[in-house]
C-alpha cells in the first residue's frame, strides 16, 4: 500500500518564475491538503482540495492556486514565485468528513528561489 | 484568524530524563492533533484527541487535551535517542473562519544526550 507520494523531491527556481508540484494521495483517501513550511517553523494550511473543488483555503495570495484529478491526485501551482516562497511544501492526503480526519503526510517538495 | 502557540521552542534532556511540551489555542478547538518530524523529514501523525478532558497514553507519551478544548500536552516519560525530533500540535478550529482547519503551533525541537 503506497503512502503518499510527492514529485519533485527538490526544485530550484528564480524569482518571478512558476512551479508546479505533484501529489498523489494514500491509496484509499480523497482528500488533498496542502501546506508550506518554511525552516524552523510548523507547516502553514495552504488549501484542501475534494472531490476536484477546492474546499477550504489558508491566508495565501491568488498565486498559489491548485487542481485535483478525477484520481484524486493533485497539483499545487505557484506563480511569480518570490524568494520568500522557498520552504518545503508538504501535501497531506486524508479520508473523510475534514473535521475528524487524520492526515497522511508525502514526504515533500523542497523549493528553493533564486 | 486561529493562532496555536507552542512551549518550549526547544528542549534538550539527558536520556531517561522526562520531556513536555505545551500548545495552546487562542480559540477553542474541535479536536488536536500531535505529530512527530525527524530532522530531514516530514511530519508523522501520532494521535488525535477529540474530547474536552481527553487523556492518551501510546507507551511512554501521554496526551492531554484541555477541559475547555483550547490547550493540550504531549508528556513523554524517560526519553530515548529514538524520541529526538520536532513535536508539533496542530489544532483544527471549531467556529467561525477557522472551522475545519488545521493550525500548526512552531514546534518544540527535543534533542536527547545519551
Amino acid at each position: 500500500d503506497a503512502g503518499v507520494t510527492q514529485s519533485p523531491t527538490h526544485l530550484i527556481k528564480t524569482r518571478g518564475q512558476q512551479v508546479t508540484l505533484r501529489c498523489s494521495p494514500k491509496s484509499g483517501h480523497d482528500t488533498v491538503s496542502w501546506y508550506q513550511q518554511a525552516l524552523g517553523q510548523g507547516p502553514q494550511f495552504i488549501f484542501q482540495y475534494y472531490e476536484e473543488e477546492e474546499r477550504q483555503r489558508g491566508n495565501f495570495p491568488d498565486r498559489f492556486s491548485g487542481h485535483q484529478f478525477p484520481n484524486y491526485s493533485s497539483e499545487l501551482n505557484v506563480n511569480a514565485l518570490l524568494l520568500g516562497d522557498s520552504a518545503l511544501y508538504l501535501c497531506a492526503s486524508s479520508t473523510g468528513t475534514g473535521v475528524t480526519d487524520t492526515q497522511y503526510f508525502g514526504p515533500g517538495t523542497r523549493l528553493t528561489v533564486l | 484568524g486561529q493562532q496555536v502557540m507552542q512551549i518550549p521552542q526547544y528542549q534538550h534532556v539527558q536520556e531517561g530524563e522526562d520531556f513536555t511540551t505545551y500548545c495552546n489555542s487562542s480559540t477553542t478547538l474541535s479536536n488536536i492533533q500531535w505529530y512527530k518530524q525527524r530532522p530531514g523529514g516530514h511530519p508523522v501523525f501520532l494521535i488525535q484527541l477529540v474530547k474536552s478532558g481527553e487523556v492518551k497514553k501510546q507507551k511512554r507519551l501521554t496526551f492531554q487535551f484541555g477541559e475547555a478544548k483550547k490547550n493540550s500536552s504531549l508528556h513523554i516519560t524517560a526519553t530515548q535517542t529514538t524520541d529526538v525530533g520536532t513535536y508539533f500540535c496542530a489544532g483544527r478550529g471549531a467556529g467561525g473562519t477557522s472551522y475545519g482547519k488545521l493550525t500548526f503551533g512552531q514546534g518544540t525541537i527535543l534533542t536527547v544526550h545519551p
